[in-house]
């Protein structure tokens, strides 16, 4: 069975440090990954994609097959970066239904 | 397009009472998923639709939650009677049909004392 794992609760930086939000997956096919963004007490945002190789807002993540993994990176954290983000993964079925991870919280220190 | 609308955005009602949610997905989207988020579970799939057509509903909790998709631009998720532990936020979200990105409504906060 696919699944998406976030190890993280809460993870906690000082602004201007580097930022890796950790996301494992597993899935016996080719995966669809996503990031999904919720600011506080706000709608969840598409952040980004793994098949669109952009970078948003700073952040860029990288699919890694051979680990099973798609983290989210940021190399300076600002405070208004503090928010809970979701790791995705496409269902395997012929529908549109995703997996999300159990967020992290990123908490950005001034 | 004005995006995934949610309503009411707020419900606060007593035990025992029924209580509707509502959604309008993006026009011409062709899937839409209704989630539960709290604190203690995070975010939870009840059901989703495609063409209109619920395809799984394993998430819902009890039979007292129902949800229906009678068009293309609007579902309704319903408890009866509804109980203080469904206080949560509830996120409609819908999918185009090329793609599994998803876009979220506001959601509806709902408290039940």
């Amino acid at each position: 069975a696919q699944r998406v794992t976030q190890p993280e609760k809460l993870l906690s930086v000082f602004k201007g440090a580097p930022v890796e939000l950790k996301c494992n997956y597993s899935y016996s096919g080719s995966p669809e990954l996503f990031w999904y963004v919720q600011y506080s007490r706000q709608r969840l945002q598409l952040l980004l994609r793994h098949i669109s190789r952009e970078s948003i807002k700073g952040f860029t993540a990288d699919l890694n097959k051979g680990e099973t993994s798609f983290h989210l990176k940021k190399p300076f954290a600002q405070e208004e970066d503090s928010a809970m983000y979701y790791c995705a993964l496409g269902d395997s079925g012929g529908y549109q239904k995703v997996t999300f991870g159990t967020g992290t919280k990123l908490q950005v220190i001034p | 397009d004005a995006g995934v609308i949610q309503s009411p955005r707020h419900e606060v009602t007593e035990m025992g009472q029924e209580v509707t949610l509502r959604c309008k997905p993006i026009s011409g989207h062709n899937s839409l998923f209704w989630y539960r988020q709290t604190m203690m579970r995070g975010l939870e799939l009840l059901i989703y639709f495609n063409n209109n057509v619920p395809i799984d509903d394993s998430g819902m909790p009890e039979d007292r939650f129902s949800a229906k998709m009678p068009n293309a631009s609007f579902s309704t998720l319903k408890i009866q009677p509804s109980e203080p532990r469904d206080s949560a936020v509830y996120f409609c979200a819908s999918s185009p049909p090329q793609g599994r990105e998803q876009y979220f409504g506001p959601g509806t906060r709902l408290t039940v004392t």
